[in-house]
């Protein structure tokens, strides 16, 4: 049912940058919805992570950032540190099929 | 501490029903908008069911006609009925809280509730 297209994976050195993008449509994002990030620890609950393209909740670590320019958002990930190895999922609305997900980015930290 | 804990998993065989709760404790079910979602083994995560601030409710085509999402307020619980069960619905199933203000991200979650569906 995702219609965000993520990379299955990306991988970094501690201490690197590393950015993970999402790829909408017209009907999603380029429609003008926000997109939101949720980090997934292994065997947890997703953690809202970024909400509103940009925006952090109290308590997310400022090395995590988001952006979103017209079909596509990506989620940048700085300083990485081990802690930081988890599933990322973008999430938006979509006009025809409401909440979508992204297919989901593994981050190794090497 | 706002908390969600979803309890109601199990195995059913395929054909059976099942009843998943999500219990909130530092919120209040009344008047907040609340999803329900699934996460298959090894998949990525879809919604099947939203109740929004005004009671209204929505239901993804493939849960459409087989769940029904209600909610509790003397209990401050949230409630998923699943009926006619698949193979297909083996899955961890989520509640997780729709934060308006945060143009509907959801930003409350809790741990999940496995459901394994097989004879």
């Amino acid at each position: 049912q995702s219609v965000l297209t993520q990379p299955p994976s990306v991988s970094g050195a501690p201490g690197q940058r590393v950015t993970i993008s999402c790829a909408g449509s017209s009907s999603n994002l380029g429609a003008g919805y926000d997109v939101h990030w949720y980090q997934q620890l292994p065997g947890t609950g997703p953690k809202l992570l970024i909400y509103d393209n940009k925006n952090r909740p109290s308590g997310v670590p400022d090395r995590f950032s988001g952006s979103k320019s017209g079909t596509s958002a990506s989620l940048a990930i700085t300083g990485l540190q081990p802690d930081d190895e988890a599933d990322y999922y973008c999430q938006s609305y979509d006009s025809s099929v409401a909440f979508v997900f992204g297919t989901g980015t593994k981050v190794t930290v090497l | 501490e706002v908390q969600l804990v979803e309890t109601g998993g199990g195995l059913i065989q395929p054909g059976g029903s099942l009843r998943l709760s999500c219990v909130m404790s530092g919120l209040t079910v009344s008047g907040t908008s609340m999803i329900w979602l699934r996460q298959a083994p090894g998949k990525g995560l879809e919604w099947l069911s939203v109740i929004y601030s005004d009671d209204s409710t929505y239901y993804t085509d493939s849960a459409k006609g087989r769940v029904t999402i209600s909610r509790d307020n003397s209990k401050n619980t949230l409630y998923l009925q699943m009926n006619r069960l698949r193979v297909g619905d083996t899955a961890v199933y989520y509640c997780a809280r729709l934060e308006s203000t945060y143009h509907y991200a959801m930003d409350v979650w809790g741990q999940g509730t496995t459901v394994t569906v097989s004879s």
